[in-house]
């Protein structure tokens, strides 16, 4: 296994359109993240997994904003009806069961997200 | 989830010993204290963490003040290659909330 996958790594879409990430983790990890991060600014924390549970979403979560993990494995995140303040790098994170919630978070590269 | 506070930025020669300050005065009993790196362009990467006592690893050394309101990150000999944004991060209820970090640069 090596690492997080996040397809794609980059994406140009025009407004309005909607757009699909996916995340694969690593495969004995339980638990998966999504943030978003936009330019100088530290990831904002989107949604979190454990297994095929969704078990928080933050309220940057927009309406617009939907994210699945149908069998407890990858996981993906769409955007409807995408605008211009959608223009991220959009990071997926997964960590393994049993540890204090911080540690041994491994990321993926992310995907870059241009809305035009 | 705690609050942390870091310089934006700090400087440091290559070969040198990169220290770099955290604070965290709301951090709870039972708070990990959570380091992590950001390399341009890539994902985030896990380096240390602590919760009392202090750790060391091959990537860095974590000191925690007594009172636990504040950590230093240490890397003793610093490369280029550190040059980075490093964040501190108080342990927030099952997920990591990152701050704006520090902008370390690493100077030949």
């Amino acid at each position: 296994d090596t690492g997080v996958s996040q397809n794609p790594r980059h994406k140009i879409t025009k407004r309005g359109q909607n757009v699909t990430f996916r995340c694969d983790p690593i495969s004995e990890h339980n638990r998966l993240y999504w943030y978003r991060q936009t330019l100088g600014q530290g990831p904002e924390f989107l949604t979190y997994f454990q297994n095929e549970a969704q078990l928080e979403k933050s309220r940057l979560l927009s309406d617009r904003f939907s994210a699945e993990r149908p069998k407890g494995s990858f996981s993906t995140l769409e955007i409807q009806r995408t605008e211009q303040g959608d223009s991220a790098m959009y990071l997926c994170a997964s960590s393994p069961p049993g540890l204090p919630g911080g540690y041994g978070y491994t990321f993926g590269s992310g995907t870059r997200l241009t809305v035009v | 989830d705690a609050k942390t506070t870091q310089p934006t930025s700090m400087d440091c020669a290559e070969g040198r010993a990169a220290n770099l300050p955290c604070n965290h005065s709301t951090i709870s009993g039972n708070e990990y204290v959570y380091w992590y790196r950001q390399i341009h362009s890539q994902g985030p990467q896990y380096i240390i963490h602590g919760l009392k006592n202090n750790e060391t690893n091959e990537m860095a050394s974590l000191i925690i003040t007594e009172d636990r309101k504040s950590s230093t990150l240490i890397l003793p000999h610093a490369t280029l290659r550190d040059t980075a944004v490093y964040y501190c991060i108080g342990e927030g209820a099952q997920k990591l909330v990152f701050g704006q970090g520090t902008r370390l640069t690493i100077n030949p």
